[in-house]
């Protein structure tokens, strides 16, 4: 199975703050790669799909861009409601996975 | 736009089994496929499988397989997830996603609002 290496694990940053959060694969999964939104206790919500393709009603300061297996989720200025815990997805076979998760706190 | 709606909590005792489900509704696609996720307490999520009928796709995480049953009923636009011979390690919130095939490359997600099982002596 792909292994997904998510980092941090914990992010400290403050309301301004550009964020940014790594995914590595353990082998090449193309684009296909998810990223996710959760606060405690509620289902994830879908930020970026494909990669780098921004779901529709996702505010624009969200980005998602690849470099061979490395994936980046960035927050170009961090707002309130942006403090979760976010999580890779890899679609890229029949069985995915997800990364340990980063909480932005 | 899709709404999904699954069942209430349950609390079963080891050894049981527990069975989830996943109901949507509004505008939804013929074709579409449902994944179960599940998270442990103040752990990360974990996919389970997934199922489309419409292609006659499934599958189950490896650490899964032969424990776990995903169904769907397209008459009432329902999914079912059956676990058996539950453990405490089981003990989660399960959440159901559907995609909902749009176009060649549309795909609409919709999550239920998920499902605490405890499993508990």
């Amino acid at each position: 199975d792909i292994q997904m290496t998510q980092s941090p694990s914990t992010l400290s940053a403050s309301v301004g703050d550009r964020v940014t959060i790594t995914c590595r694969a353990s082998q090449s999964i193309g684009s296909r790669l998810a990223w996710y939104q959760q606060y405690p206790g509620k289902a994830p919500k879908l930020l970026i799909y494909k990669a780098s393709s921004l779901e529709t009603g996702v505010p624009s300061r969200f980005s998602g861009s690849e470099s061979g297996t490395e994936f980046t989720l960035t927050i170009s200025s961090l707002q309130p409601d942006d403090f979760a815990t976010y999580y890779c997805q890899q679609y890229s076979d029949d069985t995915w996975t997800f990364g340990q998760g980063t909480r932005v706190e | 736009q899709v709404q999904v709606v699954q069942s209430g909590a349950e609390v079963k005792k080891p050894g049981a089994s527990v069975m989830v489900s996943c109901k949507a509704s509004g505008h939804m696609s013929s074709k579409y496929g449902i994944s179960w996720v599940r998270q442990a307490p103040g752990q990360g999520l974990e996919w389970m499988g997934y199922i489309s009928d419409y292609n006659g796709k499934i599958k189950y995480a490896q650490k899964l397989q032969g424990r776990v049953t995903m169904t769907t009923d397209t008459s009432t636009n329902t999914a079912y997830m059956e676990l058996r011979s539950l453990t405490s390690d089981d003990t989660a919130i399960y959440f159901c996603a559907r995609y909902d095939i749009l176009t060649a490359s549309d795909t609409s997600e919709t999550w239920g609002q998920g499902t605490l099982v405890t499993v508990s002596s």
